[in-house]
């Protein structure tokens, strides 16, 4: 069975402090994609990022960077020098190539930064 | 590019009473198309998918019925309506399995 850990579940930094996002998972496939999503309180899902299984590269993306570990299974978020509009629920999912790419989330973990 | 709707934005129903949300998506032919609920607590559940017109895919046993009249259209409903219904449900849309999601603005619905 596939499943989506993130442990912690709420998260309180002050702006400009670096903060990283944990997220394990677990699954049989050989091949399957992860996935960052971050809500903001207006509810929307907005997509941040997705990654194969076939490739661990490391990514950065302003000041969003995302490290990935299949020895680990594990699939970290690092916001660099966090700021008041990051406040949000981030949620990781994974999805394989069965049941048409349905995404298993973790629960989310709920970061607020503060000015 | 491609855009997804969902209406209404908020809803207060009463128990005992029907449903119907609705999800359009544009910009985009023969998508996947996915209803997904948020209760209390964050935790996002699958409740149906769709990979065509007509074709539709129950995940969780429940209360409530999912419907691919058109293309790009993907309605959920219910025809008696439980407490344990609230929540906030989006509607997603994927070209095929394992591509990225594209979520809807959600409905936040109440059920008093």
């Amino acid at each position: 069975a596939q499943k989506v850990t993130q442990a912690q579940t709420e998260i309180s930094v002050v702006e400009k402090e670096d903060v990283t996002l944990d997220c394990v998972y677990e699954t049989r496939d050989t091949t399957y994609y992860l996935f960052w999503y971050k809500q903001p309180p207006s509810g929307e899902l907005v997509f941040l990022i997705r990654r194969n299984s076939f490739d661990e590269q490391n990514e950065i993306s302003g000041r969003y960077s995302w490290n990935f570990q299949k020895s680990t299974s594990s699939f970290n978020f690092t916001i660099t020098a966090s700021q008041v509009v990051d406040s949000a629920v981030y949620f990781c999912a994974l999805s394989g190539l069965g049941s048409q790419g349905n995404l298993i989330f973790g629960k989310g973990t709920k970061l607020s930064v503060k000015p | 590019s491609q855009t997804i709707h969902q209406w209404p934005a908020t809803l207060v129903q009463p128990v005992g009473s029907p449903l119907s949300l609705e999800c359009t998506v544009e910009g985009t032919s023969n998508p996947n198309l996915y209803w997904y609920r948020q209760a209390a607590g964050r935790g996002l559940q699958l409740l149906f998918y769709s990979v065509g017109i007509g074709q539709i895919s129950s995940e969780v046993p429940q209360n409530l019925s999912a419907s691919r009249p058109q293309d790009r259209q993907f309605i959920l409903s219910s025809k008696k309506l439980l407490l344990s219904d609230s929540g906030f449900y989006l509607c997603a849309w994927g070209r095929r399995a394992g591509d990225t999601q594209y979520f809807g603005p959600g409905t936040r619905l109440t059920v008093l």
